[in-house]
């Protein structure tokens, strides 16, 4: 089985800065890798994933991730965060159940605060 | 159309009652998921359906109890719930037997009283 760490639970950053995302995972022969975001009490929106090819994931909102093979880890990133980007943000990665069926295993989540 | 509908979207419940959650998509998703959330925690797994056949239960209580009439809908029944059952519930779809993304509902929050 797999796992995910979030390496961060809150990141509080200004409005128009730079932010980073930090997860790492279990290695695995392939890995599958999500980023959802959560805004108060609603669902989870898929932003990016990663399934192969290219490194470099771009998602909606202006997020983009880059896998790192070798440092087992998926970190999200955005150049220029709005207030309307604060939400909890929650990596995940895809695996197998033991049989034929493929869950999602999420880490604990990142509640991202962007303040004005 | 890549929207998974949750009826209802708030459930206020005694603990000798009975209620269902509804879910819906229609995607052609031949998965469907359960998950529950408690605040400010990630969602945790409590049933898989692929095909329409239950294929996970994480150990769920009885008091859950899922079921899967077609391809297109997933409910969960509640019978005899306790006040800390008392949650954020998701469904979600994707396609089976395949490590593609899954859709989220906008869950329905439960409260036990």
């Amino acid at each position: 089985a797999q796992s995910v760490t979030q390496l961060d639970s809150q990141v509080p950053v200004f409005e128009e800065a730079p932010v980073e995302l930090r997860c790492n995972y279990s290695s695995s022969v392939s890995v599958y890798l999500f980023w959802y975001v959560q805004y108060p009490n609603q669902g989870l929106q898929l932003l990016l994933k990663y399934l192969s090819g290219s490194t470099l994931v771009k998602g909606i909102n202006g997020f983009e991730a880059e896998f790192n093979k070798s440092q087992t880890s998926f970190h999200l990133r955005k150049p220029s965060v709005h207030i309307s980007d604060t939400a909890e943000y929650f990596c995940a990665v895809s695996d197998l159940d033991g049989g034929s069926n493929y869950k999602l295993t999420f880490g604990k989540g990142t509640l991202l605060t962007v303040n004005p | 159309d890549t929207e998974v509908t949750q009826t209802p979207k708030h459930l206020v419940m005694g603990m000798t009652n009975k209620k269902s959650l509804k879910c819906e998509q229609h995607m052609g998703h031949r998965a469907m998921y359960w998950y529950k959330q408690k605040a400010k925690k990630p969602p945790e797994l409590m049933f898989v359906y692929s095909y329409e056949k239950l294929s996970i239960n994480e150990s769920v209580p009885s008091r859950f109890s899922p079921e899967c009439p077609n391809s297109s809908l997933l409910n969960l029944h509640l019978h005899a719930l306790q006040p800390e059952d008392s949650a954020l519930y998701l469904c979600a779809s994707s396609r089976a037997q395949q490590r593609t993304e899954a859709f989220f509902g906008q869950g329905t929050r439960l409260t036990v009283v």
